[in-house]
């Protein structure tokens, strides 16, 4: 079965600052999608970017981006000029590659604070 | 807006007994999602339809059980409640194909007292 780990429980960064946060997953499938997810206070959850495996370039979203190793499953997400808004819990996600098994297996979290 | 509609957003209930938790999908979605939030668990996916029909099935309890309409909405229905059922009820939805997003809704928030 995949698994998703986040090993940073919390996380803090100044305003404006940049900050990455970690994630790496255990999968034998060659073709898979990988996601981070925000959840503010309001609980909602939020798509913040995404990455197919097959393909070598990393995902960028505004100041959103990803350093996916694929050989080394791990995925981070550094999030550049750090913004109050960011503050929320971040879940990272995997997606395997079949048809009837498109659930996304997601880590523990991790709590970003944004301190002003 | 994710375009995905949950409702209720709260629902607060005794142990025993039945909720239904209802979601629309976003306009044109063939796949629903229902995921479960708990402090102790995490987020847990509970159950996957695809126009209509079961696709995949997780952490799903023995006493909840979920459909998808005609229409497509889906309804997850919890009986004999407990107190460790209390969690945030999350659905999520999807075009068809893997290669699509998917898009939650703002959960349904269940209290078992």
């Amino acid at each position: 079965a995949q698994t998703v780990t986040q090993s940073q429980p919390e996380m803090s960064v100044q305003e404006a600052e940049t900050v990455t946060l970690s994630c790496t997953y255990d999968t034998s499938e060659s073709d898979y999608y990988l996601f981070w997810y925000k959840q503010p206070p309001s609980r909602q959850m939020i798509l913040v970017i995404r990455q197919e495996a097959y393909k070598q370039q990393n995902a960028t979203e505004n100041r959103f981006s990803v350093n996916f190793q694929k050989a080394a499953k791990s995925f981070s997400l550094k999030i550049s000029d750090s913004q109050l808004g960011d503050a929320a819990m971040y879940f990272c996600a995997y997606r395997g590659p079949n048809f009837g098994n498109e659930k996304l297996t997601f880590g523990t979290g991790t709590r970003l604070t944004i301190i002003p | 807006d994710s375009g995905v509609t949950q409702t209720p957003k709260h629902l607060i209930t005794a142990t025993g007994q039945r909720v239904t938790l209802r979601c629309s999908p976003r306009s044109g979605d063939l796949s629903v999602y229902w995921y479960q939030q708990s402090l102790d668990q995490g987020l847990q996916f509970l159950i996957h339809y695809y126009n209509g029909e079961e696709r995949a099935k997780g952490n799903i309890l023995e006493r909840f059980s979920a459909q998808q309409f005609p229409d497509l909405h889906s309804e997850l229905n919890l009986s004999s409640l407990e107190l460790g059922d209390s969690a945030l009820y999350f659905c999520a939805s999807s075009a068809s194909g893997v290669e699509e997003k998917l898009f939650f809704g703002s959960g349904t928030q269940l209290s078992v007292l």
